[in-house]
C-alpha cells in the first residue's frame, strides 16, 4: 500500500533562512500532490499543490519541488518568519478519496 | 461566522457515554467530510458527503455514526468509544470533490476516558 513520510520530525531554522521540508512517497501511480501547514488549535490550512506532469511549482514564498524519479515532494519556504511555525504535512493523491495518503508532519519551528 | 466551524472544541467522555460532533460550513459548499487526526500519525479520512449524501465510509467502526442533515450541517454521533478513539476530529468542507479545495475547521479534541 502507499506510504507517505517525512524525513524530520521537527525542523528548528533561524527567522531569515530558507526552511525545507521533505516528503517521501512510494506509490509511482500517484498524481496529485498538497503541502497543508496546521497551526497550533487550528485546522490544516492549503498551502500549495502540484500535479505529476509537474516536477515544480511556486507560490508566494515556497515552492514545492516534485522528484517522480525517486518519488520524493519538498516544500521550500523562503525567509522564514516566525508565522511560519507550524506542522507541515503532505498529502498524496493516487485517484479518488480513498486513495488518499498523508504524512505524519514536521514541526518547522523558527527561532527569532 | 465565517468558515467552518465545530462545536464543542473540546471533549471528555466516558466509554459508554453518547455524544455528537457538530460542524457547520458557511462557504455554500456541497461536500463535507469528516478527519481523524492522531499525535504522531496522518491525517485519516473517516466520511465524505456530497450533497448530503454519503459518498465514502472509509471503514470506520460503527461506534462512530455520521449524519448530513443539509449540505451547510454535518454530525458525528459518538457512542460507546475507545479510549484509542482519543484523537483530534476535523470536519472539513469544499465546493467540489477536489482534494486541494478543502476548507477545515479547527477540530474537536476528543478525550475517551
Amino acid at each position: 500500500g502507499e506510504s507517505v513520510g517525512l524525513h524530520l520530525p521537527t525542523l528548528s531554522v533561524q527567522e531569515g533562512d530558507n526552511s525545507i521540508i521533505n516528503c517521501a512517497y512510494s506509490n509511482s501511480a500517484s498524481d496529485y500532490f498538497i503541502w497543508y501547514k496546521q497551526e497550533s488549535g487550528k485546522g490544516p490550512q492549503f498551502i500549495i499543490d502540484i500535479r505529476s506532469n509537474m516536477d515544480k511549482r511556486q507560490g508566494q514564498r515556497v515552492t514545492v519541488l516534485l522528484n517522480k524519479t525517486v518519488k520524493h515532494l519538498s516544500l521550500q519556504i523562503a525567509a522564514t518568519q516566525p508565522g511560519d511555525s507550524a506542522v507541515y504535512f503532505c498529502a498524496v493523491n493516487s485517484g479518488g478519496y480513498q486513495k488518499v495518503t498523508f504524512g505524519i508532519g514536521t514541526k518547522l519551528q523558527v527561532i527569532p | 461566522e465565517t468558515g467552518v466551524t465545530q462545536t464543542p472544541r473540546h471533549l471528555v467522555m466516558g466509554m459508554t457515554n453518547k455524544k455528537s460532533l457538530k460542524c457547520e460550513q458557511h462557504l455554500g459548499h456541497n461536500a463535507m467530510y469528516w478527519y481523524k487526526q492522531s499525535a504522531k500519525k496522518p491525517l485519516e479520512l473517516m466520511f465524505v458527503y456530497n450533497f448530503k449524501e454519503q459518498t465514502e465510509n472509509n471503514s470506520v467502526p460503527s461506534r462512530f455514526s455520521p449524519e448530513c442533515p443539509n449540505s451547510s450541517h454535518l454530525f458525528l454521533h459518538l457512542h460507546t468509544l475507545q479510549p484509542e478513539d482519543s484523537a483530534l476530529y476535523l470536519c472539513a468542507s469544499s465546493q467540489g470533490r477536489v482534494l486541494g479545495e478543502q476548507f477545515f475547521g479547527p477540530g474537536t479534541r476528543l478525550t475517551v476516558l
